[in-house]
C-alpha cells in the first residue's frame, strides 16, 4: 500500500472551495509529519505551495495566495489542502509530500478541474 | 532572483549513463540542499535523492542506490545528477529543486531536463 494516497481527480466550480485530501497509510500517523503541497501545471515544473504540521507550525510559499491553506484531519489520518475562492488558474495537478523512512515520498497527485 | 538552469534534453541508448546539470544563481549555493525529482510522461513525481553542496553529503532513494550519483562543482555553482544502466523506464523529465537543509520546502525548481532512453 502506498504511503500517500490522493484521489486522482476532483472538480469544483469557480468561486467555490475545494478540499484536496492526502491520506496516509495506516500506521503512518499524520500528526507527526510535515505535509508539503505542490501545484503543477502542464509543461511547468512543480510550484511549492505550503507546508503544514499544525496551526502553529506551518509555512506559506512565497507569493502563494492566502486562499491556499493546509490542515489535517486526524480522524481520517489525512492532510488537506483547501483552496477557497476557486479561479480558473487553479486548474492543475496537486501533489502532497512527506519525509518517511529517509525518503521524500510523493502522493500520486490530484487533477483539479475548475468547471 | 533564485534561478536553477538545467542542461538540455538527452537521448540515450539502453545501458548507457546520463549526467544532468543544474546551475544555480541568485543565492549562496552552499547554503541550500539540491534534490532531484523525476516525472515520466503523464505520471506523478518521484524523488531520486538529495545533496548538500557544502559538504557533498548525499542521500539516495533506495530504488536508485547503486546506479545514481550526485555531485557538485562549487566553483561554478552547479550540481550534477548521473544515472547509469538506463532502461526505457528511466525516460522522464528530471528536475532539480533547491531546499533549506532537512526540510521539504522545495521553493525553487529547475525547468526540467527530458531524458529519453531508446534503442
Amino acid at each position: 500500500q502506498a504511503v500517500l494516497t490522493q484521489p486522482s481527480s476532483l472538480s469544483a466550480s469557480p468561486g467555490a472551495s475545494a478540499s484536496l485530501t492526502c491520506t496516509l497509510r495506516s500506521g503512518v500517523n499524520v500528526g507527526t509529519y510535515n505535509i508539503y503541497w505542490f501545484q503543477q501545471k502542464p509543461g511547468s515544473p512543480p510550484r511549492y505551495l505550503l507546508r503544514y504540521k499544525s496551526a502553529s507550525d506551518k509555512r506559506q510559499g512565497s507569493g502563494v495566495p492566502s486562499r491556499f491553506s493546509g490542515s489535517k484531519d486526524a480522524s481520517a489520518n489525512a492532510g488537506i489542502l483547501l483552496i477557497s475562492g476557486l479561479q480558473s488558474e487553479d486548474e492543475a495537478d496537486y501533489y502532497c509530500m512527506l519525509w518517511h523512512s529517509n525518503t521524500w515520498v510523493f502522493g500520486g497527485g490530484t487533477k483539479l478541474a475548475v468547471l | 532572483q533564485v534561478q536553477l538552469v538545467q542542461s538540455g534534453a538527452e537521448v540515450k541508448k539502453p545501458g548507457a549513463s546520463v549526467k544532468v546539470s543544474c546551475k544555480a544563481s541568485g543565492y549562496t549555493f552552499t547554503s541550500y540542499d539540491i534534490n532531484w525529482v523525476r516525472q515520466a510522461t503523464g505520471q506523478g513525481l518521484e524523488w531520486l535523492g538529495w545533496m548538500n553542496p557544502n559538504t557533498g553529503n548525499t542521500g539516495y532513494a533506495q530504488k536508485f542506490q547503486g546506479r545514481i550519483t550526485m555531485t557538485r562543482d562549487t566553483s561554478i555553482n552547479t550540481a550534477y545528477m548521473e544515472l547509469s544502466s538506463l532502461t526505457s523506464e528511466d525516460t522522464a523529465v528530471y528536475y532539480c529543486a533547491q531546499n533549506w537543509p532537512l526540510t521539504g520546502d522545495f521553493d525553487h525548481w529547475g525547468q526540467g531536463t527530458l531524458v529519453t532512453v531508446s534503442s
